[in-house]
């Protein structure tokens, strides 16, 4: 069974400072994708970064990184210079054949 | 380009009442997805369809809910009767091959 497991369910971050989320997950598949959403108070659920499995390269997308450790089915989410607006939920996800399989998610607070 | 469109945005009904909720996806992706979130379970999956045909149906409740997609633009998720344990926000998601999902911005349902 795939599984998505997501630690920490509140974190806070200084305005402008750094912070990671952590994710960890579970799969036979050997090609798979994952995926980072957030979901701000508005609840849209917004695609921040996703990761193929078969790249060793961790994904970039501006303020927005990762940490994919294949081997040990690890997948963290570092946010730098954080802005208020990163305020939200954020839920990692595992993709396989189609399916998402979501974690419970990290609410984060942003504080001026 | 609009994305995933989803109506209505917010819907109030009483108990035994049937619902439909609608969804639009973004034009040539060939997969959708419907999901419902609740603050006890996450994020689920209800169905997902690839060219218009289900092909995942096993996340759907109980009898009560139904989808259909008649063509490639269009969606419906019905209740029939509605209970109080519906409530919830319901999501649709369309993908251009099935690893990388766009949301809508959800339908927020209430049952009384």
């Amino acid at each position: 069974a795939q599984t998505v497991t997501q630690s920490q369910p509140e974190m806070s971050v200084q305005e402008a400072e750094t912070v990671t989320l952590s994710c960890t997950y579970d799969t036979s598949e050997s090609n798979y994708y994952l995926f980072w959403y957030k979901q701000p108070p508005s609840r849209q659920m917004i695609l921040v970064i996703r990761q193929e499995a078969y790249k060793q390269q961790n994904a970039t997308e501006n303020r927005f990184s990762v940490n994919f450790q294949k081997a040990a089915k690890s997948f963290s989410l570092k946010i730098s210079d954080s802005q208020l607006g990163d305020t939200a939920m954020y839920f990692c996800a595992l993709g396989g054949t189609y399916k998402y399989i979501f974690g419970t998610g990290t609410r984060l607070k942003v504080l001026a | 380009d609009a994305g995933v469109i989803q109506s209505p945005r917010h819907e109030v009904t009483e108990m035994g009442q049937e619902v439909t909720l609608r969804c639009k996806p973004i034009s040539g992706h060939d997969y959708l997805f419907w999901y419902r979130q609740t603050m006890m379970r996450g994020l689920e999956l209800l169905i997902y369809f690839n060219n218009n045909v289900p092909i995942d149906d096993s996340g759907m409740p109980e009898d009560r809910f139904s989808a259909k997609m008649p063509n490639a633009s269009f969606s419906t998720l019905k209740i029939q009767p509605s209970e109080p344990r519906d409530s919830a926000v319901y999501f649709c998601a369309s993908s251009p091959r099935g690893n990388e999902q766009f949301f809508g911005p959800g339908t927020r349902l209430t049952v009384l």
